[in-house]
């Protein structure tokens, strides 16, 4: 079944540590998304990519880092200088393409600080 | 500002007991109102797509509408299954999500 595969589902991080979270979809979908959630609040938009090699910053992308070297695959790695880190992360995908399109998503990673 | 305002931010109902979740939204040029459910611990999921107003969408027990400034999406004879948060989403030159209303349904 195509999908999208957040991995791991958990994750702590130490002091000064970077972090990379793992995004793999087998949709052929052109786009690709993070979101981080916090409870009470709606998905804010970290970074996305349109195309491969091509990513841009969303509302909150301080200390976060993205690459898109495979149309497949979009890792987030969470820099030492992002502060406030706890929170669940999402990856979405959609097809490119006129009109308005729905985003389909992973099921998460939940990173914590030790 | 643009903003997506869901409510109410809890729901608790019977089993049975139909209601309705609100989204109201100040975009202009909106391209799209997208509706998710969303489990505890796991990805949002998809269910209907809203483009003008007057439209409607149906799967099993939920029924989405869009006007001009806002969606509801209608729970008839909700079932325990129902349970889970519903995200609302819109598009006009990138996505804004709601809060989303929690729901609980109760035997």
């Amino acid at each position: 079944d195509g999908g999208i595969t957040q991995s791991p589902k958990y994750l702590f991080r130490k002091e000064g540590q970077n972090v990379t979270l793992s995004c793999e979809q087998n949709l052929n979908h052109d786009a690709m998304y993070w979101y981080r959630q916090d409870p009470g609040q709606g998905l804010r938009l970290i970074y996305y990519s349109q195309i491969v090699n091509d990513f841009q910053k969303g509302d909150i992308a301080e200390g976060y880092s993205v690459s898109r070297e495979k149309k497949e695959s979009f890792p987030l790695t969470v820099t030492s200088a992002q502060k406030n880190p706890t929170a669940f992360y999402l990856c979405a995908s959609s097809p490119s393409g006129p009109g308005s399109k729905p985003q389909h998503f992973g099921d998460g990673t939940r990173l914590s600080i030790l | 500002e643009d903003q997506v305002t869901q409510s109410p931010e809890a729901l608790r109902l019977q089993e049975g007991e139909s209601s309705s979740l609100n989204c109201s939204y100040t975009v202009s040029g909106l391209r799209g109102l997208f509706w998710y459910r969303q489990d505890p611990g796991k990805g949002p999921e998809f269910l209907f797509t809203l483009y003008s107003a007057g439209e409607e969408k149906e799967k099993e027990r939920l029924k989405a509408t869009l006007t001009k400034k806002e969606s509801f999406l209608h729970i008839t004879a909700p079932k325990p299954e129902d349970s889970a948060t519903y995200l609302c989403a819109v598009q006009y030159n990138d996505m804004r999500f709601g809060a989303g209303t929690r729901l609980t349904v109760k035997p």
